[in-house]
């Protein structure tokens, strides 16, 4: 079946710094990627994208390039501010109109002044 | 704008009552799911619907029920509530061409 492994966290970082939170996947065929982002107190909404092999998602400074060779989708971003700070979730979905999206158990990232 | 609304934000119960969680969404997305978040666990499904009178079974189905009579409402209900169903419950819809899920702002349950 489908699955999506993302890094252990918590992440805690300071402002300014660079960012990478890693996202590997397990799928058949050619899924879309998505990192999904949910703020304190808030429902997920969508950060970024990807449809297909090498194809970078970007956002708010954020970026993730969808990597079939090694089945993944990093995020990453060059300099994180304290608005940042929240929860990312990256996630799949199948080819397919009706498809289901697959998520990962999520990562929390602090970011301090 | 079109959203997608939960109710009620906030909710405690006690063991065994009946239990429904209401999402409407004004996107006119065929596609709705209700998934519950619990720390550690990331986003589980627990029912999805693909359209008018469709309903189907998460990987977290047992003690919840859903209907779909209409495009806009998807209602979660908890047949007898447990403490184990304490959580976060968000409701989405998504759009069938491109498989982005729009995500409502969650409801918060207690079990007692």
């Amino acid at each position: 079946g489908n699955s999506v492994t993302q890094m252990e966290g918590p992440v805690t970082l300071s402002e300014e710094a660079f960012l990478t939170i890693n996202c590997t996947y397990t799928a058949t065929g050619y899924p879309s990627l998505f990192w999904y982002v949910q703020y304190p107190g808030e429902g997920l909404q969508l950060l970024l994208k990807a449809t297909k092999a090498d194809d970078k998602g970007s956002n708010k400074g954020f970026e993730a390039t969808y990597r079939k060779e090694t089945t993944s989708f990093h995020l990453e971003k060059g300099s994180v501010q304290v608005s940042d700070s929240a929860v990312y979730f990256c996630a799949l979905s199948p080819t397919g109109a009706n498809s289901k999206l697959t998520f990962g158990k999520g990562i929390t990232l602090s970011v301090r002044p | 704008d079109a959203e997608i609304t939960q109710s009620p934000r906030h909710k405690i119960t006690e063991t065994g009552r009946q239990v429904t969680l209401a999402c409407h969404q004004t996107w006119n997305h065929n596609n709705m799911f209700w998934y519950r978040q619990d720390l550690g666990h990331g986003l589980r499904l627990i029912h999805y619907s693909y359209g008018v009178h469709d309903t189907n079974k998460g990987e977290v189905s047992d003690g919840y029920s859903v209907s779909r009579s209409n495009t806009e409402d998807l209602p979660l209900t908890l047949e007898s509530a447990a403490s184990s169903q304490t959580s976060v419950y968000f409701c989405a819809s998504s759009d069938q061409s491109t498989g982005e899920l729009f995500f409502g702002e969650g409801s918060r349950l207690t079990v007692l």
